[in-house]
């Protein structure tokens, strides 16, 4: 089974300030990684996913995050963030062998001005 | 192109009484999957499906819920007997069925168990 920790609930942070959302997971098998954003009253969009190859993954908005394996980790980064960031943000993972997804509890964004 | 969509967005139910929500998913695609979202918590899943059938119903709960995919319309999942537990946001998404593809993801129906 799998299972995905997002320890920080909520990410108080100023405009054009850089930000990092943390993500593990815990596997038996090799996994896929996502990043979602969710807006007020809608639904999910992907931001990235990691699949295979490069362990850096570019997404949509600037933000990026990284596959550590060792760490059994995926962080979630963006460099300069702006108010419209302001969002909750869902690490999910799914097993190679399965397309259902695994999400954490969310990190919530909030970009003060 | 019409992405997902869900209806009603919200709905509101008695206890006792069933709720039924649809789910159309993007065109060309054959695979759906419904997630349930309880306040403050993250995405559930519930359960997958392609047309006529059930792949992986291993997060339904074993009574009152139930879903089809059926070969014309959209996906229904059907709550019967509501109880004020069943209260959450429950998101339907759709991929190509293509391995890993991306699962796009309706609005959501927000269930309100009165």
């Amino acid at each position: 089974a799998q299972s995905v920790t997002q320890l920080d609930s909520q990410v108080p942070v100023f405009e054009e300030a850089p930000v990092e959302l943390r993500c593990n997971y815990s596997s038996s098998v090799s996994v896929y990684l996502f990043w979602y954003v969710q807006y007020p009253n809608q639904g999910l969009q992907l931001l990235l996913k990691y699949l295979s190859g490069s362990t850096l993954v570019k997404g949509i908005n600037g933000f990026e995050a990284e596959f550590n394996k060792s760490q059994t980790s995926f962080h979630l980064r963006k460099p300069s963030v702006h108010i419209s960031d302001t969002a909750e943000y869902f690490c999910a993972v799914s097993a190679h062998n399965t397309d259902k997804l695994i999400f954490g509890t969310g990190t919530r964004l909030q970009v003060f001005p | 192109n019409a992405g997902v969509m869900q209806n009603p967005r919200h709905l509101v139910r008695r206890r006792g009484q069933e709720a039924r929500l649809r789910c159309s998913p993007m065109k060309g695609h054959s695979h759906v999957y419904w997630y349930r979202q309880l306040p403050e918590e993250g995405l559930k899943f519930m359960v997958y499906l392609q047309k006529e059938n059930i792949i992986d119903e291993s997060g339904m709960p074993k009574e009152r819920f139930s879903a089809e995919f059926p070969k014309e319309g959209p996906s229904i999942l059907r709550i019967q007997q509501v109880v004020r537990g069943d209260s959450a946001a429950y998101f339907c998404a759709s991929s190509s069925g293509a391995n890993q593809e991306t699962q796009y993801f309706g609005p959501g129906t927000r269930l309100l168990v009165l």
